[in-house]
């Protein structure tokens, strides 16, 4: 079974620029969650799309967006690039809420901002 | 904030001996896990306990939950070198769909 697979590895970015971030979640799975891993200050939640709805959202600008689409594979985008973006941003995939399942999370896509 | 916090920040252990590590929360759970990443990596579930259970054994991992002190530990026994990774605890807040993960504890075996 493949697993959560995100694109690209790594993104370098100019300040105002704007980055799109892939993911595709394991088969059969309906949800996919995006975190922000800035360093040293752990896992923020970003978004949840589930079955192509957005359904819950962390406390970023509105620069941070996002689809799920019908495949369920999911992209981010963030626009107006800021040198604080700079990251390992991170998919998990799973069914439904996060709090009650083991999410299964890609390798992340660590973007630069120069 | 951040619903979870673990403690300590860093511990280095000499392989073969037990690692513990600590999350202390805010508000009321159903839930909560723990995560390994290993460097640059993705984050690797470990394992899931109930805010109606107190202990959780896989393998040589043992969760404990005390739900009074708001508090989680995960107990690593017989250390290895490819334990060496950064633990995380994540909390749902009661009624809250997402989870919310702690700025984690980085674990250090010494071969």
């Amino acid at each position: 079974e493949a697993g959560v697979t995100q694109s690209p590895t790594h993104l370098i970015k100019t300040r105002g620029q704007q980055a799109t971030l892939r993911c595709s979640p394991i088969s059969g799975h309906t949800s996919v969650y995006w975190y922000q891993q800035a360093l040293g200050l752990g896992l923020q939640f970003l978004l949840w799309y589930d079955e192509g709805e957005e359904r819950n959202r962390g406390n970023f600008p509105p620069r941070f967006s996002g689809r799920q689409f019908p495949n369920y594979s999911s992209e981010l985008n963030v626009n107006a690039l800021e040198l604080e973006d700079s990251a390992l941003y991170l998919c998990a995939s799973g069914w439904g809420q996060a709090s009650n399942q083991p999410q299964h999370f890609g390798d992340g896509t660590r973007l630069s901002i120069l | 904030s951040q619903q979870g916090e673990e403690d300590p920040q860093a511990l280095s252990i000499q392989e073969g001996e037990n690692a513990t590590m600590n999350c202390s929360y805010k508000t009321s759970i159903n839930n909560l896990q723990w995560y390994r990443q290993n460097s640059g990596r993705g984050l690797v579930h470990l394992i899931l306990i109930r805010s109606n259970e107190r202990e959780k054994h896989s393998g040589r991992l043992r969760v404990t939950l005390d739900t009074s002190k708001k508090s989680s530990s995960l107990l690593i026994t017989a250390s290895r070198a490819a334990d060496t990774a950064s633990y995380f605890c994540a909390t749902d807040g009661y009624g809250n769909e997402k989870l919310t993960f702690g700025t984690g504890t980085r674990l250090t075996i010494i071969p």
